[in-house]
C-alpha cells in the first residue's frame, strides 16, 4: 500500500486557520486522496477527497500539489470540536480501495 | 438517516473466554468492515464483505476471530479464545459500495478489555 506521512502533532489556535501537510511521495496516477478524522471516543469521519484539483466542501479544503506528492487539508476557522485526530490516506484500486490507516495527525485547539 | 449502530458500547472478559460484537449497517449498503484499533494506533482492517461475501480477510487471526453477514445485513465478529492482546476497540464500518471515491461510515465502535 502507498505510504503516507504526516506529522504526529500539531496545535492551533481557536478560530485560526488549520494547515495539516500530507507527504505521499509514492503515490500512483489512480490513488485518491482521502481525508478522515477521529473525534475522541468517537468512529473515523469522513473530511474531504480528491484526485489532482483542489477541492472545497463545507468541513475543510483540500489543497493538492500540482506533482501530488503532498496534499495539505485546511482547516479555515479550526473550532474546539475540530479536536481530532486527523488521517491522511491514499486509496486506489491497487490496494482493493481499503483504507489504511496510519497514526495520524493529533490536533489540539486552544480556546 | 441512521448511522452505523454497535453493540455493546463496552466489554470486559477475561483471557480464553469467548465474546462477540455486532453492527448493523446504514441500509443500503453493500460493503461492511471491521476495523480493530489498537491504543494510540490508527484503525486495521480485519475483514471486510460485499453483501454476504468475503472480499478481504487478510489482516484476520483466523484461528481465533470469525465474522459472518447472515442476509447481507447485519454482520458479527467473535472472537474465541480472547487473548491480552485483543485489547482494542472494535470498529465497524459500511460503504454503498467498494470503490476509491466511497465515503465509509463507521459506528461508535466496541471497546474491549481483556483481563
Amino acid at each position: 500500500d502507498a505510504k503516507t506521512t504526516q506529522p504526529n502533532s500539531m496545535e492551533s489556535n481557536e478560530e485560526e486557520p488549520v494547515h495539516l501537510p500530507c507527504n505521499h511521495s509514492t503515490i500512483s496516477g489512480t490513488d485518491y486522496i482521502h481525508w478522515y478524522r477521529q473525534l475522541p471516543s468517537q468512529g473515523p469521519e469522513y473530511v474531504i477527497h480528491g484526485l489532482t484539483s483542489n477541492v472545497n466542501n463545507r468541513m475543510a479544503s483540500l489543497a493538492i500539489a500540482e506533482d501530488r506528492k503532498s496534499s495539505t487539508l485546511i482547516l479555515h476557522r479550526a473550532t474546539l470540536r475540530d479536536a481530532a485526530v486527523y488521517y491522511c490516506i491514499l486509496r486506489g484500486g491497487g490496494s482493493n480501495y481499503k483504507l489504511t490507516f496510519g497514526k495520524g495527525t493529533l490536533l489540539t485547539v486552544n480556546p | 438517516e441512521a448511522g452505523v449502530a454497535q453493540s455493546p458500547r463496552y466489554k470486559i472478559i477475561e483471557k480464553r473466554q469467548s465474546v462477540a460484537f455486532w453492527c448493523n449497517p446504514i441500509s443500503g449498503h453493500a460493503t461492511l468492515y471491521w476495523y480493530q484499533q489498537i491504543l494510540g494506533q490508527g484503525p486495521k482492517l480485519l475483514i471486510q464483505f460485499q453483501n454476504n461475501g468475503v472480499v478481504d480477510d487478510s489482516q484476520l487471526p483466523k484461528d481465533r476471530f470469525s465474522a459472518e453477514r447472515l442476509k447481507g445485513v447485519d454482520s458479527t465478529l467473535k472472537i474465541q479464545p480472547a487473548k491480552l492482546e485483543d485489547s482494542a476497540v472494535y470498529l465497524c464500518a459500511s460503504s454503498l459500495e467498494s470503490r476509491d471515491t466511497d465515503t465509509q461510515y463507521f459506528g461508535p465502535g466496541t471497546r474491549l478489555t481483556v483481563l
